[in-house]
C-alpha cells in the first residue's frame, strides 16, 4: 500500500526565514508526486508535479524537488500570504487513486 | 480555462436524512472525476472516481454512492446519512488523455450530521 509521511506537521516562521518541508513515500511505481497548496475552507490548490527523481520545479518563492525516496518544498523569504496547508500525494501503480500526506501548516509572521 | 463547481458550501442535515452533493465541470470533455473525503487530522480519502459516463469505481466500503449522469456532472448521495459521514468533501477533476496528470479541486462541501 502506498505511504506518504509529511514532516513538520506545523511550522511557524518569520517573514524572511527560509526553510524546508519534507514529504517522505513509499510506493510501487512512482507516476507522479504532487504538491498542493491549501487555505482554510478551501480546496487544495495545485503547485507542481514531479515525476522522476533529480527533477525540480520553481514558482516564485517555491521550490519542490524529488529524490527515490522523498520530496522537498523549499520556502525562500517566505510572506504572510505563503501561510497555508500544504499537501503531498503521490500517484502509483495502474490506477487513478492519489495518496495524500496530512500535510504540513505553515504560519508565516511577518 | 476549466473550471469545477460544487454545491452547496456548507450543509447541515439530520441522522437519517438523505443527501445528494453535486460538481460539475466546465471547459473540457470527458474528464476524469473524483470524489474525496478530509476529516480533521487525516489526509484525503478518495471515495469514488469516474472514467467516462456510466463508468463508477469505488474505493471505500459505506453508504455514500456517486453517479455521472452527465459527461461534466459527478453526484455523491446517500439514502440515510449517518455520524460518521460528517466532513469536508471534495469534488476533483484531471485530463483523461494521459494517466499521471494532476488532478483540480473544487472548493468543497463541509457536511455536518446532527
Amino acid at each position: 500500500e502506498d505511504q506518504v509521511t509529511q514532516s513538520p506537521e506545523a511550522l511557524r516562521l518569520q517573514e524572511g526565514e527560509s526553510s524546508s518541508l519534507n514529504c517522505s513515500y513509499t510506493v510501487s511505481g512512482l507516476r507522479g508526486l504532487f504538491w498542493y497548496r491549501q487555505d482554510p475552507g478551501k480546496g487544495p490548490e495545485f503547485l507542481f508535479t514531479l515525476y522522476s527523481a533529480g527533477e525540480e520545479k520553481e514558482k516564485e518563492r517555491l521550490k519542490a524537488t524529488l529524490t527515490k525516496k522523498e520530496s522537498f518544498l523549499h520556502i525562500t523569504a517566505p510572506k504572510p500570504e505563503d501561510s497555508a496547508t500544504y499537501l503531498c500525494a503521490v500517484l502509483g501503480g495502474s490506477n487513478y487513486k492519489l495518496t495524500f500526506g496530512k500535510g504540513t501548516l505553515l504560519t508565516v509572521n511577518p | 480555462s476549466q473550471t469545477i463547481h460544487q454545491w452547496p458550501a456548507t450543509l447541515v442535515q439530520p441522522v437519517g436524512s438523505p443527501l445528494s452533493l453535486e460538481c460539475t465541470v466546465e471547459g473540457t470533455s470527458n474528464p476524469n472525476l473524483y470524489w474525496y473525503r478530509q476529516a480533521a487530522g487525516r489526509g484525503l480519502q478518495l471515495l469514488f472516481y469516474s472514467v467516462g459516463i456510466g463508468q463508477i469505481s469505488s474505493e471505500v466500503p459505506q453508504n455514500l454512492s456517486a453517479s455521472r449522469p452527465q459527461d461534466r456532472q459527478f453526484i455523491l448521495s446517500s439514502k440515510k446519512l449517518l455520524l460518521s459521514d460528517s466532513g469536508f468533501y471534495l469534488c476533483a477533476w484531471s485530463m483523461a488523455t494521459v494517466s499521471n496528470q494532476p488532478q483540480h479541486f473544487g472548493d468543497g462541501t463541509r457536511l455536518s450530521i446532527l
